[in-house]
């Protein structure tokens, strides 16, 4: 079965730098892979995906992320954070049947950012 | 604008209840999904259903089921609420194909006192 890995379970940044958040997915062939975002008491909502071709992705609200097949690795960057970027960051790997199938999710990354 | 909707943002029930827990989709959806968030355990899946009347159970389906009477609404029951039931729920739908991504609903956290 499918498994995603979050390493980090809180991440603290200062506003204004640089963030990674590291997601390693166990599967037998090429996933379809997604990061989301819930902010405090919220429902989740789509970053980014990643279906096939190129293997960087934009985001919606400045991320990306890089698909390394020979790490299994989805992580997801930004280059500047903001204090509204404090949130919980979910990363999802779907298999490539019909859709029935729900995402896997990892447990997710709590992000904190400090003045 | 899509939408998920869930009946409820917050619900205190109490232990024995029959609990049920609506989600509402417009995007005209085959799949739907339950999940449960609880903290440092992300999001599990409880059931998910591809079409009207099938269900099919996720990884924590115990003390759940479910109902999708139709297209756009998907139920999930709490037969007999318990205190180890209390968490967030978080409804979902997807389109057909594997390279669509899951719409979610606001959530719905249920205290059971």
């Amino acid at each position: 079965a499918q498994s995603v890995t979050q390493p980090d379970i809180h991440i603290t940044v200062s506003e204004g730098a640089s963030l990674e958040l590291r997601c390693n997915y166990s599967y037998g062939a090429t996933p379809y892979l997604f990061w989301y975002v819930q902010s405090p008491g919220q429902g989740l909502q789509l970053l980014l995906k990643y279906f096939s071709g190129d293997t960087l992705v934009q985001g919606i609200k400045g991320f990306e992320a890089e698909f390394k097949r020979s790490q299994s690795s989805f992580n997801l960057r930004k280059p500047s954070v903001h204090w509204s970027d404090a949130a919980e960051y979910f990363c999802a790997v779907g298999l490539g049947g019909g859709g029935a199938d729900g995402l896997t999710f990892g447990k997710g990354t709590h992000l904190i950012i400090q003045p | 604008d899509v939408k998920v909707t869930q009946s409820s943002r917050y619900l205190v029930k109490r232990t024995g209840e029959k609990v049920f827990l609506e989600c509402v989709q417009d995007m005209d959806h085959e799949n739907m999904f339950w999940y449960r968030q609880d903290p440092g355990l992300g999001l599990r899946l409880i059931y998910f259903s591809y079409d009207v009347k099938m269900k099919e159970k996720g990884d924590i389906p115990e003390g759940y089921s479910v109902s999708r009477e139709k297209k756009e609404r998907f139920s999930l029951i709490l037969e007999s609420a318990s205190t180890n039931q209390t968490s967030m729920y978080l409804c979902a739908s997807r389109a057909q194909g594997g390279n669509t991504e899951a719409f979610f609903g606001q959530g719905t956290r249920l205290t059971v006192v």
